[in-house]
């Protein structure tokens, strides 16, 4: 699986849009861009992911630039509760179960 | 989303004892699960894969006579922390995908946390 690389930590007031960047320059085509995300001492949560074209659901928005080597997960409307380490990570989706791969992350600070 | 559930939330236990980690799939089967460590401050590891009838698979680095992983049936795998040292004291996650095709969802457990005295 490509490399993926994210700030350390973002602050973000809260009632505003965060977005959270990641770089996966080394990644292929059959690649997919995916989002998960950790509250503190909770379990990995799926946010979102996508292939080459924006993605929308009801957490948040994936814009995946044109030459896919980079993308931004936007939080519209961050929450105190959004406050956690988000994880952006490059996987093929071909053949069989693929393990998941986390590198750092960021950690999202949400001010009140 | 489908739910994974793990049993206990929390653990703790004395230096030498074994200590075992359930984690089911509630509403889906999966014959392959993935177990995860985590220590304070730090990412995610994995550390093996569990596989339905057949033995586990271990990354590079983890006993496998230490972390004894069985998975018994399409919804349940075990991972059972054997002798337990102060060392072993982690949060302990795991995780399962929901079909195997493309776009194979992971599902992530609550998380165990075990403390080793």
């Amino acid at each position: 699986d490509a490399k993926t690389t994210q700030p350390t930590s973002m602050d973000c007031a809260e009632g505003r849009a965060a977005n959270l960047p990641c770089n996966h320059s080394t990644i292929s085509g059959n690649e997919y861009v995916y989002w998960y995300r950790q509250i503190h001492s909770q379990g990995p949560q799926y946010i979102i992911h996508g292939l080459k074209n924006n993605e929308t659901n009801e957490m948040a928005s994936l814009i995946i630039t044109e030459d896919r080597k980079s993308s931004t997960l936007i939080l519209p409307h961050a929450t105190l509760r959004d406050t956690a380490v988000y994880y952006c990570i490059v996987r093929s989706n071909s053949g069989g179960y693929q393990k998941v791969t986390f590198g750092i992350g960021t950690k999202l600070q949400v001010i009140p | 989303g489908a739910v994974v559930s793990q049993h206990p939330s929390r653990v703790i236990c004395k230096s030498g004892t074994s200590v075992k980690i359930e984690c089911r799939s509630l509403d889906f089967q999966a014959t392959t699960m993935f177990w995860y460590r985590q220590f304070p401050k730090q990412s995610l590891m994995l550390m093996a894969t569990s596989n339905e009838g057949s033995k586990a698979t271990y990354e590079q680095g983890v006993e496998k006579d230490k972390f004894l992983i069985n998975h018994a049936s399409l919804t349940l795998s075990t991972l059972t922390v054997t002798s337990a040292h102060p060392e072993d004291s982690s949060f302990y996650i795991c995780s399962a995908p929901t079909s195997g095709g493309p776009y194979n969802e992971q599902f992530f457990g609550p998380g165990t946390r075990l403390t080793v005295l």
